[in-house]
């Protein structure tokens, strides 16, 4: 039974460009949620997303992030025209949905930015 | 919004020794979590608990929800224990909020 995969383990970019990181939950769950990790600071919550739908994007920046979950495939964390401060470790995690069940987290991608 | 407070900050000790760290939160919760990530690595749940105790292996987890504050002990350490120990609360269905973690070292 396959873990919560992320892809890439790393990523390097340069200022401007587009970064896309990959989530594929573990089998059987619906619910994913992305959490930055930015150097020597804790873990922040993102957002939170069902199959088709966000429903809490609370935590993501206002400008240049964007997340799916859809219908078929993996999760998608799309951040635009990359800054410096974009550097950090993203991980994603996932789990039923149900208040009893822990959230099962990847091993995170890290993003370089140049 | 919930405030997630950890200590100690940092923790260094001998192989074999009894290891405590604490967590304590301001608002009410469904569920803590306890996490271990080793330097450049994933993340590991290690318990999800809503009240009580929890034991696996060397590791025990205990909460008191009326004093808002849980704790994670390690029993005979060992340098493989070496790793950040994270508290974070929240249910099953919502984003965790996190404490900034403790790193810990255990010298052989």
């Amino acid at each position: 039974n396959a873990g919560v995969m992320q892809n890439p383990r790393h990523l390097v970019r340069r200022r401007g460009q587009e970064a896309r990181l990959r989530c594929s939950p573990m089998k059987g769950h619906s619910h994913v949620y992305w959490y930055r990790q930015l150097p020597e600071e804790g873990l922040k919550f993102m957002v939170y997303l069902q199959k088709e739908n966000i429903i809490d994007e609370s935590g993501m920046p206002k400008e240049r992030f964007s997340a799916e979950f859809p219908k078929e495939g993996p999760s998608i964390l799309r951040i635009q025209q990359v800054v410096r401060g974009d550097s950090a470790a993203y991980f994603c995690a996932s789990s039923p949905g149900r208040s009893n069940q822990p959230q099962h987290f990847g091993d995170g991608t890290r993003l370089s930015i140049l | 919004k919930n405030e997630v407070e950890q200590s100690p900050q940092n923790l260094t000790a001998q192989e074999g020794e009894f290891i405590t760290i604490n967590c304590s939160y301001s608002v009410g919760i469904s569920a803590l979590h306890w996490l271990q990530q080793h330097p450049g690595g994933g993340i590991v749940s290690l318990f999800m608990l809503s009240s009580g105790k929890k034991k696996h292996g060397r590791l025990i987890a205990t909460i008191n929800i009326q004093e808002k504050h849980s704790s994670l002990h390690i029993t005979a350490s060992h340098p493989r224990d070496s790793a950040v120990y994270i508290c974070a609360v929240g249910g099953g269905a919502d984003g965790l909020t996190f404490g900034k973690g403790t790193h810990l070292i255990i010298q052989p």
